[in-house]
């Protein structure tokens, strides 16, 4: 199956820096969702984006599907910001029912 | 409903007995999944529902754990016989579509203590 890689695993931060967190995967797909789990434990889709470029607010995205990889911009990181962020995927290969597979995930710690 | 909800949101029960754990999906949506959560680890696939048919079980730890979705709507995990490795936090999730793509959507989760 679909194999999902998360890049860093866990980063640290002063708030008011930047970041990027990657995500590979070896397959095409049809799906590609980022979320961000809250410290209690809540997954909050961040962007649902299996090409292209999305923004929303502090947080911008980019798929690049042909080269099988996603970023994830954290621009003016607030402490708020901290969690774990997890990369999913959906692959097109025969026989997937449309489980998203998830990465393990790459842990922001933002420090005041 | 606006969100998906889940309940009981917290269970503590004693090894050996069984529990149930309810989804009611976001209204509309066809496709319903349920996930696991163990402590500091990612989200381990367990089982999808299309309607109430469930195509894919292959995450299903173990013959414990059984499924069923009624009315093509609110599913219901039910584990037997608990162990304390089944203690994790239980996720459902749901799309409006399925294998040809769409955005999950995920509840708050039932966090499962197995004494």
């Amino acid at each position: 199956g679909i194999q999902v890689e998360q890049s860093p695993p866990d980063l640290i931060l002063q708030e008011g820096a930047n970041s990027t967190l990657r995500c590979n995967f070896s397959d095409s797909v049809n799906n590609l969702q980022w979320f961000h789990q809250n410290p209690w434990g809540q997954l909050i889709n961040l962007f649902y984006i299996p090409s292209g470029t999305k923004q929303n607010g502090r947080l911008s995205a980019t798929t690049v599907a042909t080269e099988r990889y996603s970023l994830l911009y954290i621009s003016s990181s607030q402490t708020t910001d901290s969690g774990v962020y997890f990369c999913a995927v959906r692959g097109l290969e025969a026989g997937n029912t449309g489980k998203l597979i998830f990465g393990q995930g790459t842990t922001l710690q933002v420090k005041p | 409903g606006a969100g998906v909800s889940q309940s009981p949101s917290n269970k503590v029960t004693e090894k050996g007995k069984d529990v149930e754990l309810r989804c009611d999906p976001i209204s509309g949506h066809t496709a319903l999944y349920w996930y696991r959560q163990s402590l500091g680890q990612g989200l381990e696939f367990l089982i999808y529902f299309q309607g109430n048919s469930a195509p894919d079980k292959s995450g299903l730890p173990s013959d414990r754990f059984s499924a069923e979705r009624t009315g093509g709507s609110v599913s219901t995990l039910t584990i037997q016989r608990t162990q304390q490795e089944d203690s994790a936090v239980y996720l459902c999730a749901s799309s409006s579509r399925d294998r040809v793509g769409g955005e999950l959507f995920f509840g708050e989760g039932s966090r499962l203590t197995v004494l």
